[in-house]
């Protein structure tokens, strides 16, 4: 069964530091986004993802983030500058279309540790 | 900005009784619901959700109920078994204007199937 994977699942980071999170999204899926979980909390949207282009970002996708398609099946979430409260589960999924009736299959995340 | 609610944060069922889940939501935009199953270390499961437009969705075990008057949906695992053991969150999405639709997720809840 098709599945969307996550690399590395676990990834500690200076603060300060650049981090690179990649995603191998559904072969045949067109659109993709990312999601962190902060320990203890909820899941939140960072940011949406088609047609090489941004469809839409939270407000926590500030422009210490940024998100690439670099080639046809990988999918980054490029995290300039860390700070400690970007500690969290990284979570990318990939839909074959983008409707809101359309389901988001999710990868087995990166957890990031900021220190 | 709690839009999807998940009021127990734990629930305990006997092996082979009945697992109910709920799960409350104030938007009403909100046009699909979905349930992930979540087991530690691992990305949100896919395993059942339901259109705005109906009342009842069944896959097996698990059926979602979902009443709209009261913006209340429900989740269903008929019997439960040790493997259920997980947290599960409830999740909507809203059609977008833009190309892509996120989901707004609850806090979850943890379900403990015992012997």
């Amino acid at each position: 069964e098709p599945e969307v994977t996550q690399t590395p699942s676990h990834q500690v980071t200076q603060m300060g530091q650049e981090v690179i999170l990649r995603c191998v999204p559904i072969s045949n899926h067109l659109y993709f986004y990312w999601y962190r979980q902060i320990l203890g909390q909820k899941v939140e949207f960072l940011v949406s993802f088609y047609n090489n282009e941004i469809s839409e970002k939270s407000e926590i996708f500030d422009d210490q983030f940024s998100v690439e398609r670099p080639d046809g099946s990988n999918f980054t979430l490029k995290i300039r500058s860390t700070k400690l409260e970007d500690s969290a589960m990284y979570f990318c999924a990939s839909s074959f279309q983008g409707q809101s009736t359309d389901t988001q299959y999710f990868g087995p995340g990166t957890r990031l540790t900021v220190l | 900005d709690q839009q999807v609610k998940q009021n127990s944060p734990s629930l305990s069922v006997q092996e082979g009784r009945i697992s109910i889940l709920n799960c409350d939501y104030t938007n009403s935009m909100f046009d699909y619901f979905l349930w992930y199953k979540k087991y530690p270390a691992e990305g949100p499961t896919f395993l059942i959700s339901i259109s705005s437009i109906k009342d009842k969705n069944e896959d097996g075990r698990f059926t979602v109920f979902l009443n709209k008057s009261a913006k209340h949906l429900s989740l269903h695992i008929v019997p439960s078994q040790p493997g259920d053991s997980a947290v599960y969150f409830c999740a909507a999405s809203e059609p977008f204007a833009g190309t892509a639709s996120k989901l707004t997720f609850g806090t979850g809840t943890r379900l403990q199937v015992t012997l």
